[in-house]
């Protein structure tokens, strides 16, 4: 089974950049993963898929400030000229036996 | 536009029962996997169960088996989670999620969840 590690929190200034992580575990460095924003007392929204080789593949909408990139067994989420509407719970979500989620990053927006 | 919207939740006493509708629209809802997920109050997202396309095949977290039956009618659109047995800790809110596209078990669109509270 999969597992996906998140840092709790983060924060950037407005109009920076931030780059999120997701890190999987040894046995499972070369799966990809989605990344999931879900802001306050709202369903979560797919944001992109990452995967090892660094392509990703966005939801529908997503703005281009959102990328994501690979190296090794670490997935990564930047935004870029962070916007007050950007500060929300960010999760990762890979699969094993089920679906497996890291444990969410919070973004701070300051 | 790709639509999911659950229904169902409510309080219910430890032991008691439930049932959880999410009911798809937008897209060719047989073709798709889907998910229920959950999330306690202020934490994160746990999978819960999940079934194919066609309704054959049913997987569950070990923390509801037994306990939890996901069920699907394709002719109206609806995913069902039927809960029994219920405890505590199964207070949360249920999201119903749907596969990004066949094979791939990632979650492209989810619904804004239905409060499920246990308590007496």
């Amino acid at each position: 089974q999969p597992v996906l590690t998140q840092s709790p929190s983060a924060s950037a200034s407005l109009g920076a950049s931030v780059k999120l992580t997701c890190t999987l575990d040894s046995g499972h460095s070369s799966y990809a993963i989605a990344w999931h924003q879900q802001k306050p007392a709202k369903g979560p929204r797919y944001l992109m898929k990452v995967n090892s080789d660094g392509s990703h593949s966005k939801g529908d909408g997503i703005p281009d400030r959102f990328s994501g990139s690979s190296s090794g067994a670490e997935r990564f989420l930047t935004i870029s000229s962070l916007q007050s509407e950007d500060e929300a719970d960010y999760y990762c979500q890979t699969w094993g036996n089920g679906r497996v989620f890291g444990g969410g990053t919070k973004l701070t927006v300051l | 536009e790709v639509q999911v919207v659950e229904s169902g939740g409510g309080l219910v006493q430890p032991g008691g029962s439930l049932r959880l509708s999410c009911t798809a629209s937008g897209f060719t809802f047989s073709s798709y996997t889907m998910t229920w997920v959950r999330q306690a109050p202020g934490k994160g997202l746990e999978w819960v169960s999940t079934i194919s396309g066609s309704g054959d095949a049913t997987y569950y977290a070990d923390s509801v088996k037994g306990r939890f039956t996901i069920s699907r009618d394709n002719s109206k659109n609806t995913l069902y989670v039927q809960m029994n047995s219920l405890r505590a800790e199964d207070t949360a809110i249920y999201y119903c999620a749907k596969d990004l596209k066949q094979g791939e078990r990632f979650f492209d669109y989810w619904g804004q969840g239905t409060l499920v509270t246990v308590s007496s």
